[in-house]
């Protein structure tokens, strides 16, 4: 799988968009880019997911680069509870039975959302 | 809520003892994965169980293991413990054996003295 760098530490203002960059230039044409979140020890949580094109749910908004080497995480009005370390994995989407399909988490980064 | 169980939430042990964690996947997956997280080593995948069966290995210790059962629910054994052994355990599942959407559980902490 691809690595990814993410900066260490991000702040937000309260009802801000919160913006989490991501590179991950050794990216292959069948790798997608993951985002999770963990919340001070808690399990981590799904965010989002993308292969090329942007995304968007409930929670939050990808933008993947057009040449793919590039992402940002949006989280568009910050609350307080969005402060957590963010995690951005490249892997293997997999649509056969071999290989593994584990996530291999990084180091993140932490977003301080502050009031 | 994730959907996913563990249990205990908190377990201490002395060293050398050993302890078996238990997780209950979401209703309908039958991919299971267990993952370590320690102060110094983040967070890292252990193994991954399919419908029962072994599916992937990470830095698992060969005195750790584990299994799935018919009911889906998995066991993590973790013998001779080590201080070292001291961290997070989290079991996340999903529904599809390549799932990269997995569900968390809230973890095992446990505490080895």
């Amino acid at each position: 799988d691809a690595k990814t760098t993410q900066p260490p530490s991000m702040d937000c203002a309260e009802g801000r968009a919160a913006n989490l960059p991501c590179n991950h230039s050794t990216i292959s044409g069948n790798e997608y880019v993951y985002w999770y979140r963990q919340i001070h020890s808690q399990g981590p949580q799904y965010i989002i997911h993308g292969l090329k094109n942007n995304e968007t749910n409930e929670m939050a908004s990808l933008i993947i680069t057009e040449d793919r080497k590039s992402s940002t995480l949006i989280l568009p009005h910050a609350t307080l509870r969005d402060t957590a370390v963010y995690y951005c994995i490249v892997r293997v989407k997999g649509d056969s039975g071999a290989g593994s399909y584990q996530l291999t988490f990084g180091k993140g980064t932490k977003l301080s959302v502050i009031p | 809520d994730s959907g996913v169980t563990q249990t205990p939430k908190h377990l201490i042990t002395a060293t050398g003892q050993r302890v078996t964690l238990r997780c209950s996947p979401r209703s309908g997956d039958l991919s299971v994965y267990w993952y370590q997280q320690s102060l110094d080593q983040g967070l890292q995948f252990l193994i991954q169980y399919y419908n029962g069966e072994e599916r992937a290995k990470g830095n698992i210790l060969e005195r750790f293991s584990a299994q799935q059962f018919p009911d889906l629910h998995s066991e993590l054994n973790l013998s001779s413990l080590e201080l070292g052994d001291s961290a997070l355990y989290f079991c996340a599942s999903s529904v599809l054996q390549t799932g990269g959407e997995q569900f968390f559980g809230p973890g095992t902490r446990l505490t080895v003295l």
